[in-house]
């Protein structure tokens, strides 16, 4: 079965620094990936995703992701973070239209 | 080009009764999934609709069902709520079949409490 795991749940960086969310997958097969963020009250804005090919991958507002099949990793990136970068980051595997899996989520806080 | 779309934004029922969550897609989007958030917690998948039949279902109880209608919208239906049921739900539409578009948009999301 399809599963996701967030090891950070709460991450706190100040303005201007890089950062780095770090995703964990299993699945059978190659998997669809994708990052997710929510800010609070708000539904869920897609930031990247991967299906296939350049194993880094670029996103909206200056996010990358990185897949690493040996490691089962789908790491965000984000070289200077933004106050407006605070948000709830969610990690999903999906595969050929079946349901997406998503991960627990880490919440990122920004120091001014 | 209008997104995913999903009414009403706030819902409180008590315990006991029944409630309708609506959702349309986004343009040109033929399949329909359902998400549970409680809060702090990642999405969990309900179920799946596509061309008015539920594809797939996650592990929720039958007091959870759908419809899909022709014009591609869905309707979420909650029978006996629970306290528990108290949650975010969130509507995402995708296009069934196109690999490179087999991406889910999500919608802002029916926040629903139950007294």
């Amino acid at each position: 079965a399809q599963s996701v795991t967030q090891p950070d749940i709460h991450i706190t960086v100040s303005e201007g620094a890089s950062l780095e969310l770090r995703c964990n997958y299993s699945y059978g097969a190659t998997p669809y990936l994708f990052w997710y963020v929510q800010s609070p009250g708000q539904g869920l804005q897609l930031l990247l995703k991967y299906f296939s090919g350049d194993t880094l991958v670029q996103g909206i507002k200056g996010f990358e992701a990185e897949f690493k099949r040996s490691q089962s990793s789908f790491n965000l990136r984000k070289p200077s973070v933004h106050w407006s970068d605070a948000a709830e980051y969610f990690c999903a595997v999906g595969a050929g239209g079946q349901n997406f899996v998503f991960g627990p989520g880490t919440r990122l806080s920004v120091l001014p | 080009d209008a997104g995913v779309t999903q009414s009403p934004t706030h819902l409180i029922k008590t315990r006991g009764q029944q409630v309708t969550l609506r959702c349309s897609p986004k343009s040109g989007h033929d399949t329909v999934s359902w998400y549970q958030q409680a809060l702090g917690q990642g999405p969990q998948f309900i179920f799946q609709y596509y061309e008015e039949e539920e594809r797939q279902r996650g592990n929720f109880p039958d007091r959870f069902s759908g419809h899909q209608f022709p014009n591609y919208s869905s309707e979420l239906n909650v029978n006996a709520l629970l306290l528990g049921d108290s949650a975010l739900y969130l509507c995402a539409s995708s296009l069934v079949g196109a690999v490179s578009t087999d991406t889910q948009y999500f919608g802002p999301g029916t926040r629903l409490t139950v007294l």
